[in-house]
């Protein structure tokens, strides 16, 4: 079965510093994407970053970057030069390829960024 | 273009009474998803599709129907809504192979 946790409900993080915020999955699938948004106060999902399971390189995004370590079963998130406007609810997402389908997430975690 | 549209953003229902939310996304993506999200529970998966006339079911199904008639649009059906199906209901889709899915901007449900 697959399953996303995510074990920090809070965070926090002064403004220009960086964050890492934690993500384990568990799949018995070979080939898989990791997923990770962002939901802000206003409730849209914003998609941050993509991570497939066979690409060898970590995934980066402008300020955000994916450290996949696969051995691990791990894809944190992380946000280098934080700012005010990073305070969100932000939520890790797997979705196995091929057999099932299914896109789903973990329980999220709220980042606040303080000046 | 629009992407993925909910309909409606907000409804009140009595306990007891039907309703259908609807998911209508324009980018021809073959999958659609159906979440609803609570306090501290993240989104939870409650049925999804992959592709017209097929549905499956998610993590937390009991007291939904859906339907993929037409490829474009995932129907989300509350027969006898429940105090317990008060959320926030998200709609997302996506084709295969894809790096991003995409979601609607979400519909509030109240059951008093």
């Amino acid at each position: 079965a697959q399953k996303i946790t995510q074990t920090q409900p809070g965070m926090f993080v002064q403004e220009k510093e960086a964050v890492t915020l934690d993500c384990t999955y568990d799949t018995s699938d070979q080939s898989y994407g990791l997923f990770w948004y962002k939901q802000p106060s206003s409730g849209e999902m914003i998609f941050l970053i993509y991570q497939g399971s066979y690409d060898e390189q970590n995934a980066t995004e402008g300020r955000y970057s994916l450290n996949f370590q696969k051995a691990r079963k791990s894809a944190n998130l992380v946000i280098s030069a934080s700012q005010l406007g990073d305070s969100a609810m932000y939520f890790c997402a797997m979705r196995a390829r091929g057999r099932t389908d299914k896109l789903i997430f973990g329980t999220g975690t709220r980042l606040q960024v303080f000046p | 273009n629009a992407g993925v549209t909910q309909t409606p953003k907000f409804r009140v229902l009595k306990t007891g009474q039907s309703m259908t939310l609807l998911c209508a996304q324009d980018m021809n993506h073959e999958y659609m998803y159906w979440y609803r999200q609570d306090p501290g529970m993240g989104l939870r998966l409650i049925h999804y599709s992959v592709g017209e006339g097929t549905t499956a079911k998610g993590e937390v199904p009991d007291g939904y129907n859906v339907s993929r008639l037409k490829k474009q649009n995932f129907l989300l059906g509350l027969e006898s809504a429940a105090p317990s199906q008060t959320s926030v209901y998200f709609c997302a889709s996506t084709i295969q192979g894809s790096t991003e899915a995409f979601f609607g901007q979400g519909t509030r449900l109240t059951v008093v």
